[in-house]
């Protein structure tokens, strides 16, 4: 099983600063990796896949790169909206997936 | 527009089976796959397992793999997640959401979800 490990736990920013998120994979899953926004209350939102492009609709100010092992999710000038859990995904192989344990990106 | 219904909320006393499912309101899942995500309560989000609809193909997480069964409606627009020998740490918010497919293979990532369906497992 492909483990998914996201940094950090927890990431206090201020609006309309930058934030970025790192997701490390165990192994090589190519560019096979997708973001999601999580509210509380709510299911999760796709943002980013194939890990850079953003699903239809997510605003520019969010971004991903990499490829390999190594993730970041780059949220710029953050909104008081961004302000929630992140996870990160990895689809690598045919319908064995698994999550991140998660970001929490705070108000500083 | 179609948009994802899980059943209600559901109480289940331990070692009992749970039997959650998704309708794909406003279409169907003919062409696409089907994963079942659970969320422990203030816990990230767990992968639990995935079908693919046009095959019929399905897969589980290991951890779930004696416990869980995921199935589909012959006319395609609802999969079931059944889980069984419950225990109190299976108590979560489920979830249901699509991916899609892309010469005939799953794209792999889910840009449709359900609104989750808890499940309380207590005596």
């Amino acid at each position: 099983e492909i483990v998914m490990t996201q940094s950090p736990a927890t990431l206090s920013v201020s609006p309309g600063e930058r934030a970025t998120l790192s997701c490390r994979a165990s192994q090589t899953v190519g560019s096979n990796l997708a973001w999601y926004q999580q509210k509380p209350g709510q299911a999760p939102r796709l943002l980013i896949y194939g890990a850079s492009t953003r699903a239809t609709g997510v605003p520019a100010r969010f971004s991903g790169s990499g490829s390999g092992t190594e993730f970041t999710l780059t949220i710029s000038s953050l909104q008081s909206d961004d302000f929630a859990v992140y996870y990160c995904q990895q689809y690598n192989n045919w319908l064995r997936y698994t999550f991140g344990q998660g970001t929490q990106l705070e108000i500083k | 527009q179609v948009h994802l219904v899980q059943s209600g909320a559901e109480v289940k006393k331990p070692g009992s089976s749970v039997k959650v499912s998704c309708e794909a309101s406003g279409g169907t899942f003919s062409s696409d796959v089907v994963t079942w995500v659970r969320q422990a309560p203030g816990q990230g989000l767990e992968w639990m397992g995935a079908t693919i609809f046009m095959f019929g193909t399905t897969n589980y997480a290991q951890k779930f793999q004696d416990r869980v069964t995921i199935s589909a409606d012959e006319a395609t627009t609802a999969s079931y997640m059944e889980l069984r020998s419950l225990r109190s740490e299976d108590t979560a918010v489920y979830y249901c959401a699509r991916g899609r497919t892309k010469y005939e293979a799953p794209l792999g990532y889910f840009d449709l979800w359900g609104r989750g369906t808890l499940v309380t497992v207590s005596s």
